[in-house]
């Protein structure tokens, strides 16, 4: 059974950082692109970075390019989403999700706040 | 990064049919054929409802279908159910190695 499970959400200060975790199970993980979605409050779904399966590519949402950070360890069968410089805007649910296109595999989500 | 244009809301009937239309550019839905729809209940993951611009994974009812026209892409569901009721978003990849999503559409089931 495929399994994603985040972890590392919370609640952070405008300016601060976080770092998103997400473990992957039930596959095979260096196979697969993997990616970071996002859903505010509300709001509808927003495609935020994927990396390649070997970390060599990597893309992003024009507006976290040079804030956030995808990364994964296929050791570890873990996927990370370092998150500096965090805005209002960025509060979201955060999912995990296998592959880059027609996603089946998504994780529970973590929620990120960011308030003062 | 525009995202990709879809209707706010739609509604039918049980047993009707509805489209729901998600229109891009030549960069992303007309040029590639890897258009996504996804269904999404309130509280809840997204579901994988169509990939490839038309094809149904393993599960996925055949009332569910998918098409595309320059750069149109439509969900269409027929024999809506009440079960059908929900948010629902394509997706595309774009010629910058990028996603994009559309805006969402809520299905009514009157």
């Amino acid at each position: 059974e495929v399994q994603l499970v985040e972890s590392g959400g919370g609640l952070v200060q405008p300016g601060g950082s976080l770092r998103l975790s997400c473990v992957a199970s039930g596959f095979t993980f260096t196979n697969h692109f993997m990616t970071w979605v996002r859903q505010a409050p509300g709001k509808g779904l927003e495609w935020v970075a994927s990396i390649k399966q070997d970390g060599s590519e990597k893309n992003y949402v024009d507006s976290v390019r040079g804030r956030f950070t995808i990364s994964r360890d296929n050791s570890k069968n873990s996927l990370y989403l370092q998150m500096n410089s965090l805005r209002a805007e960025d509060t979201a649910v955060y999912y995990c999700a296998r592959d880059r296109a027609g996603i089946i595999y998504w994780g529970q989500g973590t929620l990120v706040t960011v308030s003062s | 990064q525009s995202a990709l244009t879809q209707p706010a809301s739609v509604s039918g009937s049980p047993g009707q049919s509805i489209t729901i239309s998600c229109t891009g550019t030549s960069s992303d839905v007309g040029g590639y054929n890897y258009v996504s729809w996804y269904q999404q209940h309130p509280g809840k993951a997204p579901k994988l409802m169509i990939y490839e611009v038309s094809n149904r994974p393993s599960g996925v009812p055949d009332r569910f279908s998918g098409s595309k026209s320059g750069n149109t892409a439509s969900l269409t569901i027929s024999g809506l159910q009440a079960e059908d009721e929900a948010d629902y978003y394509c997706n595309s990849y774009t010629s910058s190695s990028l996603v994009v999503f559309g805006g969402g559409t809520k299905l009514t089931v009157l």
